[in-house]
């Protein structure tokens, strides 16, 4: 059965530094989510991403965040400078879109911010 | 904007019993979708079961099934011949119809955390 994969599943970097998350999405997929889960609180919306440009986005992605699909197969979400509240697990997710579109979640990236 | 409460922060069930998980939500659309998502220790987010709020017709999936009560804005899963794989997180989510115009995020609860004794 198709999924989502996720890499890497756990990211340590420093404060102020870039990181690069990426995902797969399971390819006849057309749209494609990031969303956000700090440790012991709700999933979270961040953005959502439809024939190459952001369809959506929440008041969570700022400036810092940045999203890309680089070519026909990967999913990317940059965070460009990494604050310490940006720990965090990611989900990357995708659907086929229309009106009964269900979302299928990727493992996860655990994003450990020092 | 809609919302998505779980009651319940814990919930725990024997081996082979039944148990019900709760879920409200507030919404002013009259068209959406529900959803139940499982996170398990290893935090990989699974598809349980959905429900079309334009079907009266409760949804079931195997030992999965959910009470939906589209008046009372109620949407509760029910876990019958509880299994040890069972024990996670249950998140239940809400996404707008995407034909109304509506958002395309999932809205999620806080969770319901799941323990299932032998």
């Amino acid at each position: 059965e198709p999924e989502v994969t996720q890499t890497p599943s756990h990211q340590v970097t420093q404060m102020g530094q870039e990181v690069i998350l990426r995902c797969v999405p399971i390819s006849n997929h057309l749209y494609f989510y990031w969303y956000r889960q700090i440790l012991g609180q709700k999933v979270e919306f961040l953005v959502s991403f439809y024939n190459n440009e952001i369809s959506e986005k929440s008041e969570i992605f700022d400036d810092q965040f940045s999203v890309e699909r680089p070519d026909g197969s990967n999913f990317t979400l940059k965070i460009r400078s990494t604050k310490l509240e940006d720990s965090a697990m990611y989900f990357c997710a995708s659907g086929q879109g229309g009106s009964t579109d269900t979302q299928y979640f990727g493992p996860g990236t655990r994003l450990t911010v020092l | 904007a809609q919302t998505v409460t779980q009651s319940q922060p814990e919930m725990s069930v024997q081996e082979a019993e039944t148990v019900t998980l709760s879920c409200t939500y507030d919404t002013s659309e009259s068209d959406y979708y529900l959803f139940w998502y499982k996170q398990p220790p290893s935090r990989q987010m699974i598809l349980v079961i959905r429900q079309e709020a334009y079907k009266q017709q409760n949804a079931t999936e195997n030992r999965f099934s959910v009470n939906f009560q589209k008046a009372a804005k109620s949407f509760s899963l029910k876990i019958s011949d509880s299994q040890l794989g069972d024990a996670a997180m249950y998140f239940c989510a809400y996404r707008s119809s995407l034909t109304q115009g509506g958002s395309e995020k999932l809205v999620f609860g806080k969770g319901t955390k799941l323990t299932v004794n032998p």
